[in-house]
């Protein structure tokens, strides 16, 4: 099963717009990872919050983690026509002992030019 | 440095013929992972090993096996395929650090088309 589901499944904005993406997780963790997908490539991570932490930036990118809601946000700031691309979270699965990571169904972002 | 390393690119199969594809990775890492990508469904784990000789079962193993014989190296096998396995194909690796995290690094995937 989805150990995490993002919202919205599609976002449309227009350059210079802020993307705001949401994803909910359902079991304990110790961090989640956002990783980025361009059409036809392999996911590239993004950013690591663990679960201590309330707000995390990385140059255009601000996460936040609310783990008493089991939520987490990825906004991008000031967007790019090359921000187009799937957006996915990600969890270290209690399933596997934390060994491997359990992602959810994407975002997938498209900025117009 | 490549990074991460999946053979073949793309490839198509008639029901019941069995395929192999192959990972490499050069970055010494101990964990790998395979994937599966289908449409709506993000990323779901086939198998992954935390070290050579090592294998262990993911989400959706069924229909697959695997091998980890050399630390670089992470063979997934479909022994009879089926069109249910028609699936975009992603290796990754990882190098767990102490502090827990464990950054993922991708391939660029192999597309299979299951006839």
């Amino acid at each position: 099963s989805q150990q995490g589901e993002e919202d919205p499944q599609a976002l449309s904005i227009q350059e210079g717009e802020n993307a705001t993406m949401n994803c909910s997780y359902k079991t304990s963790i110790n961090n989640l990872q956002w990783y980025r997908q361009n059409s036809g490539r392999g996911l590239v991570h993004l950013i690591l919050i663990r679960s201590n932490e309330r707000e995390k930036h990385s140059g255009r990118l601000r996460v936040t983690l609310d783990t008493s809601k089991k939520s987490s946000s990825l906004l991008i700031t000031a967007s790019r026509a090359a921000d187009t691309a799937s957006y996915f979270c990600a969890t270290d699965g209690r399933d596997t002992g934390r060994r491997a990571l359990t992602f959810g169904s994407g975002t997938r972002l498209q900025v117009q030019p | 440095n490549a990074g991460v390393t999946q053979t073949p690119k793309f490839r198509v199969l008639k029901t019941g013929q069995s395929m192999t594809l192959l990972c490499a990775q050069d970055m010494n890492h101990e964990y790998m992972y395979w994937y599966r990508q289908d449409p709506g469904m993000g990323l779901r784990l086939i198998h992954y090993s935390v070290g050579e000789g090592t294998t262990a079962k993911g989400e959706v193993p069924d229909g697959y096996n695997v091998s980890r014989l050399k630390k670089q190296n992470f063979l997934l096998g479909l022994e009879s395929a089926a069109p249910s396995q028609t699936s975009v194909y992603f290796c990754a690796s990882s190098y767990p650090r102490v502090s827990g995290a464990n950054v993922l690094t991708f391939g660029a995937g192999s597309r299979l088309t299951v006839l």
